[in-house]
């Protein structure tokens, strides 16, 4: 079945630390974007990728970073800059030309 | 810049009574407006979608939601709760029109159903 695979579901991390969360799709779309969800704050957009090799970044995009080397992948990287990491991470994928998206399960993010 | 506003940050209804949930929009442009569904640490599911043809849109699961230019609304809504729907929905509204493929969140409302 073709969907999105977010990894790692949870992931722990202390104070300093960089983490790279994956996400990969077997749908063949061309989209692809990170948001973050805090509680009673919807969803907010980190960045996307319209391309291989090309992104843009979202509202929310200082003390994160992105690559699109592989049209079925886009890690993003939760770096030290980030000044409140702890969060809920979705990856999300579109066909172009869609505005359809489809989601990943998640992967939340806890700094201790 | 296109907004979306959910007035109602938590639904609680029975079960087998009616559902509503409220949600206004504000767009420079002919807006798509959706519908995704999110239970407790999953990823988001489309329900519905709009994108200019019928105003009375038919999603998944029995929610329906009409598309009022006049009122910037989409609500939307079941005849009859099941206990499953316990969730939390979004309205979305599209940025393409803004030459941003990106949509935009309301900000969620949580719906609880008592049996």
């Amino acid at each position: 079945d073709g969907g999105i695979t977010q990894s790692p579901k949870y992931l722990f991390r202390k104070e300093g630390q960089n983490v790279t969360l994956s996400c990969e799709q077997n749908l063949n779309h061309d989209a692809m974007y990170w948001y973050r969800q805090d509680p009673g704050q919807g969803l907010r957009l980190i960045y996307y990728s319209q391309i291989v090799n090309d992104f843009q970044k979202g509202d929310i995009a200082e003390g994160y970073s992105v690559s699109r080397e592989k049209k079925e992948s886009f890690p993003l990287t939760v770096t030290s800059a980030q000044k409140n990491p702890t969060a809920f991470y979705l990856c999300a994928s579109g066909g172009t030309g869609a505005n359809v998206l489809t989601f990943g399960a998640g992967s939340r993010l806890t700094v201790l | 810049a296109q907004s979306v506003t959910q007035l109602d940050s938590h639904v609680s209804v029975s079960e087998g009574t009616p559902v509503l949930l409220r949600c206004n929009y504000s767009s420079s442009y002919s807006p798509s407006l959706f519908w995704y569904v999110q239970h407790p640490n999953k990823g988001l599911q489309l329900l519905l979608k709009y994108t200019s043809a019928a105003t009375l849109v038919k999603g998944i699961n029995g929610f329906e939601a009409e598309f009022k230019k006049s009122e910037t609304s989409f609500h939307l809504t079941k005849p009859s709760a099941h206990m499953s729907d316990a969730a939390e929905y979004f309205c979305v509204v599209s940025d393409h029109g803004a030459g941003r493929r990106a949509l935009t969140f309301g900000s969620g409302t949580r719906l609880q159903v008592q049996p």
